[in-house]
């Protein structure tokens, strides 16, 4: 079945660095675009970045420009998000999502992982 | 970026009853809107796209409309797995954006 599983998520110091990974299956992975979007304890959604199907285009917000790079290998079927420069606000769960079409950017989000938790602090 | 409001933020209802969720953008993004569903714990799944169209596997008493600035869900006749949080969501330009959410909770 098309299913999302992500990891790499864990405890790390303000300054820190990690890498989440996402690896897909079901699905034809290099067809799609995917997305990063996480969530605060308690708090709403935030949409977080975009990378187009082949990886040609790449989307931030503006909270995590500089400083979080999306990729992908679509020959491992897999999405990663690099987060470095963490600071305390980036605490949050973070799940990957996929596009609901092909061909285009704009589109919502069909499948979603079951997260990884994200935890800044010292 | 766009951003959006969602009313209301906290909704008591019984099970039965009809509830309509709506969503404000602060500019037109034609029908490029979702809605999800968030349970406790889990990940959010996908209600609606393209502001009325629902996704295959969705119960028929969803419903969404709408386009332009101003959208609805309605829900017909609520369930006991009904009672969620609901996200609206703009995917006309980047940054996407989410709504702030409404809580559907038991009356």
């Amino acid at each position: 079945q098309v299913q999302l599983v992500e990891s790499g998520g864990g405890v790390v110091q303000p300054g820190g660095s990690l890498r989440l990974s996402c690896a897909a299956s079901g699905f034809t992975f290099s067809s799609y675009g995917m997305h990063w979007v996480r969530q605060a304890p308690g708090k709403g959604l935030e949409w977080v970045a975009f990378i187009r199907y082949d990886g040609s285009n790449k989307y931030y917000a503006d909270s995590v420009k500089g400083r979080f790079t999306i990729s992908r290998d679509n020959s491992k079927n897999t999405l990663y998000l690099q987060m470095n420069s963490l600071r305390a606000e980036d605490t949050a769960v973070y799940y990957c999502a996929k596009d609901g079409s092909v061909g285009t950017d704009l589109s919502a989000f069909d499948i979603w992982g079951q997260g990884t938790m994200v935890t800044v602090s010292s | 970026a766009i951003w959006m409001t969602q009313s209301p933020s906290l909704l008591s209802a019984s099970t039965g009853d009809r509830v309509t969720i709506s969503c404000r953008m602060s500019q037109g993004i034609s029908s490029y809107l979702a809605w999800y569903q968030q349970k406790p714990g889990k990940a959010p799944e996908l209600l609606i796209y393209a502001a009325s169209t629902l996704q295959s596997g969705v119960p028929s008493r969803f419903s969404g409309s709408g386009s332009g600035t101003d959208f609805t869900l309605t829900i017909s006749c609520l369930q006991s797995e009904d009672f969620a949080t609901y996200y609206c969501q703009q995917y006309y330009s980047f940054p996407f954006t989410f709504g702030p959410g409404t809580k559907v909770d038991i009356k």
